[in-house]
């Protein structure tokens, strides 16, 4: 069974770091390429970032390119995000997820709140 | 930047068909992929590459995909329905992946 198990949320002061991560199992991390999408409360889905399963390419949102950088540890079974200079707007439920024959999301995790906040 | 338009949202009695809009410009040349999202819960794909659905999800669900639109139709809509429900595709020219606003559907 895919399981995604989402971790490190919490709160944080506007223009401070935190790191998200995403621990994987049942199916072979390796292969496949993740995903970073958020939702603010109340809001729509916002895709953040993907990796590819070899991290030979990695892309970004606009709203988050040059503050938040995604990372795997294939060795791990993990996915993470870190994100830096954060500001209110970036509060939300923040969930990976895994790709599946195409660009479909087809596995997400439960999620972990970041709030972002003096 | 590539953008997914939804309607903000759909109602309909139980047992009839819904039918939920994306549009977006030649999105019949892309494959489209549709999500459920339940208060609380995260999303689940009930519908990929148009008009695939994954293991476990009911044929009620189906997809459509042509020119500037696609659709996602559930029929004999259950209480057990009602849902935010998203489209999404992977825009190329941007290297992005794409959301679009989401549908709430409302089960009458």
């Amino acid at each position: 069974e895919v399981q995604l198990v989402e971790s490190g949320g919490g709160l944080v002061k506007p223009g401070g770091s935190l790191r998200v991560s995403c621990a994987a199992s049942g199916f072979t991390f390796s292969n496949y390429t993740m995903n970073w999408v958020r939702q603010a409360p109340g809001k729509g889905l916002e895709w953040v970032s993907c990796i590819s399963s070899s991290s030979s390419y990695i892309y970004y949102a606009d709203s988050v390119k040059g503050r938040f950088t995604i990372s795997r540890d294939n060795a791990k079974n993990s996915l993470y995000l870190q994100m830096n200079s954060l500001r209110a707007e970036d509060t939300a439920v923040y969930y990976c997820a895994r790709d599946g024959s195409g660009w479909e999301l087809r596995y997400w995790g439960q999620g972990t709140l970041v709030t972002v906040s003096s | 930047s590539y953008v997914l338009t939804q309607p903000p949202s759909v109602s309909v009695a139980p047992g009839q068909t819904a039918r939920i809009t994306c549009g977006g410009s030649n999105i019949g040349r892309k494959s489209v992929h549709w999500y459920q999202q339940k208060p609380g819960q995260a999303p689940v794909l009930v519908v990929y590459d148009d008009s695939d659905r994954p293991s476990g999800i009911p044929e009620r669900f189906s997809g459509s995909n042509s020119g500037n639109t696609a659709t996602l139709t559930i029929s004999r809509v259950e209480a057990g329905d009602e849902a935010d429900y998203y489209c999404q595709v992977w825009d190329s020219s941007s290297d992005h992946v794409v959301f679009g606003g989401g549908t709430k559907l409302t089960v009458l």
